[in-house]
């Protein structure tokens, strides 16, 4: 059972450029979660995604950044006109959702580091 | 919305010592509590879990401890390795539907 998978795992994108960033959960996961990790900093939650849903988006910046679950293929976590403040490393988790209060593991890919030049 | 404080940032400890990792959380209703691992370059990962109705949960030299009436849990690393150096991160979930909320982080150095 493969794990989760994210890529690329490196991206370069000139200031002003588009990034996509790919997620595709560990099988029989439906939730998605996105978090950005800064250099000695911890993990920042952005965006939480069911498919073709966005449950919480509290933590996503209201401009330039936008993410998909789609119902076919990986979540996406795109960032339109990158600047250099947007280089950071990307993560996704997933996990199986629930079925009672009680939460459910959510496993981590490894991540894609963006670089903005 | 919930905030976890975790202490210290940095831990050095002799091989075969053990390692306490100390968190802090706001919300009374979390109920989920998971400590990742990450080392250089890779994602975190799950390491252990405790949930709100046990108030202790081990797995080999890896305990984690919880106080929900101080709102604070404890990850215990008993005779540490060199290969336990990375950083640990201690997090919060309120119930399923809510994202999980992180520390800052512990970079652990376990010195041969």
């Amino acid at each position: 059972n493969a794990g989760v998978m994210q890529n690329p795992r490196h991206l370069v994108r000139r200031r002003g450029q588009e990034a996509r960033l790919r997620c595709s959960p560990m099988k029989g996961h439906s939730h998605v979660y996105w978090y950005r990790q800064l250099p000695e900093e911890g993990l920042k939650f952005m965006v939480y995604l069911q498919k073709e849903n966005i449950i919480d988006e509290s933590g996503m910046p209201k401009e330039r950044f936008s993410a998909e679950f789609p119902k076919e293929g990986p979540s996406i976590l795109r960032i339109q006109q990158v600047v250099r403040g947007d280089s950071a490393a990307y993560f996704c988790a997933s996990s199986s959702g629930t079925g009672t209060a009680a939460y459910t593991e959510a496993f981590f890919g490894q991540g894609t580091r963006l670089t903005v030049v | 919305g919930e905030n976890v404080e975790q202490h210290p940032s940095t831990l050095s400890v002799q091989e075969g010592d053990s390692a306490v990792i100390k968190c802090t959380y706001s919300d009374s209703a979390s109920n989920y509590f998971p400590w990742y691992k990450q080392e250089l370059g890779k994602g975190p990962q799950l390491i252990i879990d405790i949930r709100s109705n046990v108030g202790e949960k081990k797995d080999q030299r890896i305990a984690v401890t919880l106080n929900k009436t101080a709102k604070h849990f404890s990850l215990h690393i008993t005779e540490t390795q060199p290969e336990d150096s990375a950083v640990y991160f201690c997090a919060g979930g309120v119930s399923g539907n809510t994202p999980l909320v992180f520390g800052k982080g512990t970079r652990l150095s376990v010195i041969a």
